[in-house]
């Protein structure tokens, strides 16, 4: 069982819907993270939050909007997205990368999103 | 801008065949090579952190070592449970990004 839990684990939606997806880790970690992963490739960075503000924004289309309620609690929140966007949605944690060495970040398993 | 190259591209060993997986990296002041294991329909499972030239790391089969260049995954006498893709990711604060570079990774299948 990993430490980040995502839910829910599966999303179908239609291109006219919004839904949002939830991200919880109770590591005390102050930094988290979107990534979207499409079969066979590697994650690709989304979203950065620290400290409960955005300091990173992929150039992401605004049909996904990321929100940090608490440092407990990541959501993104998806409205009228396109079939290009179904892909596996990892949210991930770790503590605020400084300026020194950086730890590492720790995975939910994802949300596998299909969009109709 | 960062690069993580990662070969091969996948991997057919047999049980006990031991191997190496290969992640070559391009990054302006490394803060960190991070290797991960990633089972389908699973998000990426931390392995190891390695920070500087010459630093290696073990855990049960699996043992990584980082040059300036690049970073070796060694698997000895593998099992069928080992079976994932490895992927390998660089952390480097001159992206402005503060988040993983990864590889494509390597596929690794053991039969039994």
């Amino acid at each position: 069982d990993t430490e980040v839990t995502q839910t829910p684990k599966h999303l179908v939606m239609g291109m006219t819907n919004k839904k949002s997806l939830k991200c919880e880790q109770h590591m005390g970690h102050r930094a988290m993270y979107w990534y979207k992963q499409k079969a066979k490739k590697p994650p690709e960075l989304m979203f950065v939050y620290s400290y409960e503000k955005l300091s990173i924004n992929e150039s992401v289309p605004s049909r996904f909007s990321p929100e940090c309620p608490n440092s407990s609690l990541l959501n993104l929140h998806l409205h009228a997205l396109q079939p290009e966007d179904s892909a596996l949605y990892l949210c991930a944690s770790s503590q605020v990368p400084m300026t020194g060495s950086n730890q590492p970040q720790h995975f939910g398993d994802g949300t596998r999103l299909s969009i109709l | 801008e960062d690069q993580v190259t990662q070969s091969p591209e996948a991997l057919r060993l047999q049980e006990g065949e031991s191997s190496s997986l290969n992640c070559s990296y391009t990054v302006s002041g490394l803060r960190g090579l991070f290797w991960y294991r990633q089972d389908p329909g699973k998000g990426p499972e931390f392995l190891f952190t390695l920070y500087s030239a010459g630093e290696e790391k073990e855990k049960e089969r699996l043992k990584a070592t980082l040059t300036k260049k690049e970073s070796f995954l060694h698997i000895t006498a593998p099992k069928p449970e080992d079976s994932a893709t490895y992927l390998c990711a660089v952390q480097s604060p001159d992206t402005g990004r503060r988040a993983l570079t990864f590889g494509s990774g390597t596929r690794l299948q053991v039969q039994p």
